[in-house]
């Protein structure tokens, strides 16, 4: 089965600092990979989007891309309290049913950003 | 405001019910999707739609049914035969369909706190 693995953490780290959210996938066909972040008990905000090999930055987030090594990871620079929430990888796979891609989701990474 | 609206917010059912779970948007887009997010998990595809009149079994179909009779409304009934509904239940939509890159991206709305009595 299709799947996305990332550590549940939970993740800690002092505001600041740079968090480092990681994830990995199995289907080598994937194109389309992003990143959701999710306060507790609210839905999920995506908040980048990456498509092709190598770095895309948006403010204070860097989304890394290696697609021969099937990983993708979140960069958090300067990071600050309100960051605090479950970052959830997607990533856009062949179904269960091998019949459409559709966005497979990990378990996401629980960050703490301490003051 | 452009968004995906779900209600209620919150919703209790006893056994044997079945409920129906509300989702619009008026973001003009073709696609949309109804996940099941259970505590510590991620999201887990129910159904999906790209087109009016067309939806598709997701990974964990059993139990539930949509229709999609218009644009902007994708409705979730999850019947009696749901034997473990309880979670939180996120609608999303997307431009549509399964090619094109930023196609794929797909935007939530506030999600359905179902609750078994």
């Amino acid at each position: 089965q299709k799947e996305v693995e990332q550590n549940s953490g939970p993740l800690s780290v002092p505001e600041g600092a740079i968090a480092s959210l990681n994830c990995t996938y199995s289907d080598r066909g994937s194109q389309s990979f992003f990143w959701y972040r999710q306060y507790s008990g609210k839905s999920p905000e995506l908040i980048m989007s990456i498509y092709s090999n190598g770095d895309k930055e948006d403010g204070r987030f860097t989304a890394q891309l290696n697609k021969a090594s099937q990983y993708v990871s979140l960069l958090i620079r300067d990071s600050q309290p309100s960051d605090s929430a479950t970052y959830l990888c997607a990533v856009n796979m062949i179904s269960f049913s091998g019949s459409a891609r559709q966005l497979t989701f990990g378990s996401g990474t629980q960050l703490t950003v301490l003051p | 405001d452009g968004g995906i609206t779900q209600s209620p917010k919150y919703l209790f059912r006893k056994e044997g019910q079945n409920v129906t779970l509300s989702c619009e948007q008026n973001l003009n887009h073709d696609a949309m999707y109804w996940y099941r997010q259970d505590p510590g998990q991620g999201l887990r595809l129910i159904y999906y739609s790209q087109i009016v009149n067309d939806f598709q079994k997701g990974d964990i179909a059993e139990g539930y049914s949509v229709s999609r009779e218009k644009k902007e409304s994708f409705p979730l009934t999850v019947t009696s035969a749901q034997k473990n509904p309880t979670a939180f239940y996120l609608c999303a939509s997307s431009i549509g369909g399964t090619s094109g890159a930023s196609y794929n991206e797909q935007y939530f709305g506030p999600g359905t706190r179902l609750t078994v009595l």
